[in-house]
């Protein structure tokens, strides 16, 4: 069954700390793996995108990294900012054009000054 | 904004009303899709449409019916809905053919009381 499984359900953390986001995913075929990050009330934002061929990828402040051997990947968010409190999804997809997303559940961060 | 806009944002209705919610994109994509998001749950889609036809039901109750009459505009038309339909819902689009572009609208949040 495709599934894609992440980790911390929640996390806290201060204010400038890192965090690292865990996901584990049994998807296949495999095409590619998103990270979006969802403020309250609000719909999905995307923040990098991951090929078969890619194992890391940045956007500002979030690294995110692929190993599809082990299918896992973890998003990464150095110095911490309150405005990174938000639900951070990981989406693999099992086509290029993702008309077959399957989603995981999302790790809520709550970022406290 | 992301270039999906959902309206209403946020819409109360009883179980014997008919209502619809409108999403709309300028972005040039030729597949737009309907999420439903319930809390502690991934994302369920609900409906694919590309090109303005309809390519996937996943076994979504008739009390939700969509409608694309153009390849911009995007509807779900809601009668006699139960209370466990509360939730966010969500429009995407897509270029259809690549995993770049892939955007969400900020969804309605919808209650049935």
């Amino acid at each position: 069954k495709n599934q894609v499984e992440q980790s911390p359900q929640s996390l806290i953390i201060l204010e400038g700390k890192n965090c690292t986001l865990q996901c584990n995913y049994t998807v296949s075929p495999f095409s590619n793996l998103r990270w979006y990050k969802q403020d309250t009330g609000r719909g999905p934002v995307s923040l990098t995108i991951m090929t078969f061929s890619e194992n890391t990828k940045s956007n500002g402040r979030y690294t995110a990294t692929l190993d599809a051997d082990t299918k896992q990947s973890s998003l990464h968010i150095t110095a911490s900012q309150l405005s990174d409190s938000a639900s951070y999804i990981c989406v693999v997809s099992a086509d290029p054009a993702g008309t077959a997303l399957i989603f995981g559940k999302g790790t809520t961060l709550s970022v406290s000054s | 904004e992301t270039g999906v806009t959902q309206t209403p944002r946020h819409l109360v209705m009883g179980m014997t009303n008919k209502k619809s919610l409108k999403c709309e994109q300028h972005l040039g994509h030729n597949a737009m899709y309907w999420y439903k998001q319930s809390a502690k749950k991934p994302l369920e889609l609900m409906f694919v449409y590309s090109l303005e036809e309809r390519v996937e039901n996943n076994s979504v109750p008739s009390r939700f019916s969509p409608e694309c009459p153009n390849s911009s505009h995007l509807f779900l038309h809601l009668h006699t809905l139960q209370p466990e339909d509360s939730a966010l819902y969500l429009c995407a689009s897509s270029p259809r053919t690549a995993p770049y572009g892939y955007t969400f609208g900020s969804g309605t949040r919808l209650t049935v009381v």
